[in-house]
């Protein structure tokens, strides 16, 4: 069974400042990685994925993730974050090939100063 | 609709009695997905759906939790005898089989007193 580790359990950080949150997975085969985003009272919201090519993937937002296979990582950043930023961030993992559940990690809260 | 939409979005309810959840997923996606969110778990998987697949119930913590897709699409998720430990976000998602990535509804909360 895969697992999911996030080390930031809550990040403060200024307008304007960079972000990188971290994600490790534990599974021995092929995945497909995930960043979902929970806006305070709002539902989750898929960030980016990784399933294949370029490992190094952009999605909405500004926001980045680079999948390196050897560290078993996923880490998300951002140059500069904004106070909109603030929000919970849940790293998540699919087995390839395999039934489709996502396993998350505990999540990150990010709060942004204005 | 546009999105996946859930029902109630909040439900409050006595230990020992019995809840249905509903979940409506995106018009024309096959795979339904159940998750709770809970404060002490974090988010975890119930229950898997796809197509007339068997449903793979490997996530469900009792036998007191059922769920059924009526049609290929509803989906009803029951907890039945509810326990105080069953109070948490429940969620539903929904994605196409040839789709990476889950598009998740806004959840009911249940409080189970």
């Amino acid at each position: 069974a895969q697992s999911v580790s996030q080390h930031n359990h809550h990040v403060i950080l200024s307008e304007a400042a960079s972000l990188e949150l971290g994600c490790n997975y534990s599974y021995g085969g092929t995945v497909n990685l995930f960043w979902y985003v929970q806006y305070p009272g709002q539902h989750l919201q898929l960030l980016l994925k990784y399933f294949s090519g370029d490992p190094l993937v952009k999605g909405i937002k500004g926001f980045e993730a680079e999948f390196i296979k050897s560290k078993f990582s996923f880490n998300l950043r951002k140059p500069s974050v904004q106070w909109s930023d603030t929000a919970e961030y849940f790293c998540a993992v699919e087995a390839s090939g395999s039934a489709r559940q996502l396993t998350f990690g505990s999540g990150t809260q990010l709060t942004v100063l204005p | 609709g546009a999105g996946v939409s859930q029902s109630p979005s909040n439900k409050v309810t006595e230990k020992g009695k019995d809840v249905e959840l509903r979940c409506d997923p995106i018009s024309g996606h096959t795979a339904l997905y159940w998750y709770r969110q809970s404060l002490g778990q974090g988010l975890e998987f119930l229950i898997y759906f796809q197509g007339n697949s068997a449903p793979d119930k490997s996530g469900l913590p009792s036998d007191r939790f059922s769920a059924e897709r009526t049609g290929g699409s509803v989906s009803t998720l029951t907890i039945q005898r509810t326990q105080q430990e069953d109070s948490a976000v429940y969620l539903c998602a929904s994605s196409l089989p040839s789709q990476v990535g889950q598009f998740f509804g806004p959840g009911t909360r249940l409080t189970v007193l």
